[in-house]
């Protein structure tokens, strides 16, 4: 079946540094993909979104890209800050199985003061 | 601002009850979705619905079953409940489009069964 793998599980860096978290999609016929964080405690959260016609999107410190060809879409958070500690997920959303969403297991993201 | 509402928390059951878990969303959406959250595995879609009466099996449908009487309500049944079933089970809620739509996530309910 369909499936979302993302990498790394957990990613540890300095604040003020940048973060990069790596999907991979199996349904090709995918054409929206949502990023989202969830907090500690927390609901998860839509962070960005990135449709199937676009390459890039960026929304002040967040960035994504799509390699439609390769079946790859990456998060990038530049300048990353300790209130961006959470957990993210990836995911896709095809045309097939009734619109449904697959997710990613999720990056433990840990930013240090 | 789309409120969903878990009706609980924390709850904790007993092996072999049958449990009812609520979700009500506020934004007159068309999707609910029902999925369990357990470390390392990220989200797993058990049922979702695309309007009143009708029900799609997710990925880990077994145990489970659903009921959405109203387009607001989406109510998840674990028909006798397990050990394997304590988990986190979040409920979400989108607008219909092609499944181009971000889902609205409850805040999930911590499910312990004993």
């Amino acid at each position: 079946g369909e499936n979302v793998e993302q990498h790394p599980s957990t990613l540890s860096v300095q604040e003020g540094d940048s973060a990069v978290i790596k999907c991979t999609y199996s349904d090709s016929a995918s054409n929206y993909f949502p990023w989202y964080k969830q907090e500690l405690g927390k609901r998860p959260q839509l962070i960005i979104d990135i449709r199937s016609n676009v390459g890039e999107k960026k929304d002040q410190r967040i960035a994504v890209t799509l390699n439609k060809t390769a079946k790859h879409f990456s998060l990038h958070i530049t300048e990353t800050q300790p209130e961006d500690s959470a957990v993210y997920f990836c995911a896709a959303t095809g045309n097939t199985g009734g619109f449904k969403t697959i997710f990613g297991a999720g990056t433990r993201l840990f930013v240090k003061a | 601002d789309v409120k969903v509402t878990q009706s609980s928390r924390y709850l904790v059951k007993r092996t072999g009850e049958k449990v009812f878990l609520e979700c009500v969303q506020d934004m007159d959406h068309e999707n609910m979705f029902w999925y369990r959250q357990d470390p390392g595995l990220g989200l797993r879609l058990i049922y979702f619905s695309y309007d009143v009466k009708m029900k799609e099996k997710g990925d880990i449908p077994e145990g489970y079953s659903v009921s959405r009487e109203k387009k607001e309500r989406f109510s998840l049944i674990l028909e006798s409940a397990s050990t394997n079933q304590t988990s986190m089970y979040l409920c979400a809620s989108s607008r219909t489009g092609g499944g181009n739509q971000p889902q609205h996530f409850g805040d999930g309910t911590r499910l312990s069964i004993l």
